[in-house]
């Protein structure tokens, strides 16, 4: 089955600092992939919707210049929390699918990041 | 807007047949998923239904009815390593974009 690969799993960072996290799909390509935000034992709240060669497109009410989106390549984006602050303190899960293939998403295993 | 509820939590034994629902209010509809997540992991996905019925995949069977804007999720021969998350998801834009909005999530706890 597609693996995608979320990293890191978990960090723990000062407050003001920023923090990346990167995914890729690692035996295909993924023109398309998400992000999502996860509080404990809630539902996994779309972010945003990440495209290879263009800007991402950000879910109402998500800041687009807090949270950096970049998909660089067809088998790896990056979410980057800039000046992270403990309110964002969170799981965060990227996905990604195999358009045209079948309806599945492929899930991340997710990083949990803690702002200090 | 857009919303999915499911109950927040199911108990049941092993051995047990539980169901799960899911009703959605979406703009659009193109297709229900069913995602279980297992505490500090990742959703893998377990069913998908574009049109109305029953799809069954093993011990999991999924069910949609458009017309009333409900489907659930039914799984059989309960075991503990059921015991996870699970969340219905609809697809409200076009087959392309497969941008997905997750419901509440079901808590289900399996006991021996």
């Amino acid at each position: 089955g597609a693996v995608v690969s979320q990293h890191p799993s978990r960090v723990i960072c000062k407050s003001g600092t920023s923090v990346k996290i990167e995914c890729r799909s690692l035996d295909f390509q993924a023109t398309t992939m998400f992000w999502y935000r996860q509080f404990p034992k809630k539902s996994l709240m779309l972010m945003a919707t990440s495209n290879e060669g263009s800007k991402a497109t950000y879910e109402q009410g998500v800041e687009k210049d807090k949270f950096l989106i970049n998909h660089a390549s067809l088998t790896l984006s990056t979410l980057t929390v800039t000046s992270a602050h403990p309110e964002d303190s969170s799981f965060y899960i990227c996905s990604a699918s195999r358009a045209g293939v079948d309806e599945k998403l492929f899930f991340g295993s997710g990083t949990q990041l803690s702002v200090l | 807007g857009q919303s999915l509820e499911q109950p927040s939590e199911v108990t049941a034994v092993e051995g047990a047949i539980v169901q799960m629902n899911c009703t959605y209010q979406t703009s659009g509809f193109y297709g229900l998923s069913w995602y279980q997540q297992h505490d500090g992991g990742a959703p893998t996905f377990l069913s998908y239904n574009a049109l109305d019925g029953l799809e069954e995949t093993g011990r999991f069977s999924s069910f949609l009815s458009r017309s009333d804007s409900y489907g659930y999720l039914l799984l059989q021969e309960l075991q503990m390593k059921d015991s996870a998350s699970y969340f219905c998801a609809v697809r409200d834009t076009p087959v392309g974009t497969d941008k997905l909005i997750f419901g509440t999530g079901t808590r289900l706890q399996v006991f021996p």
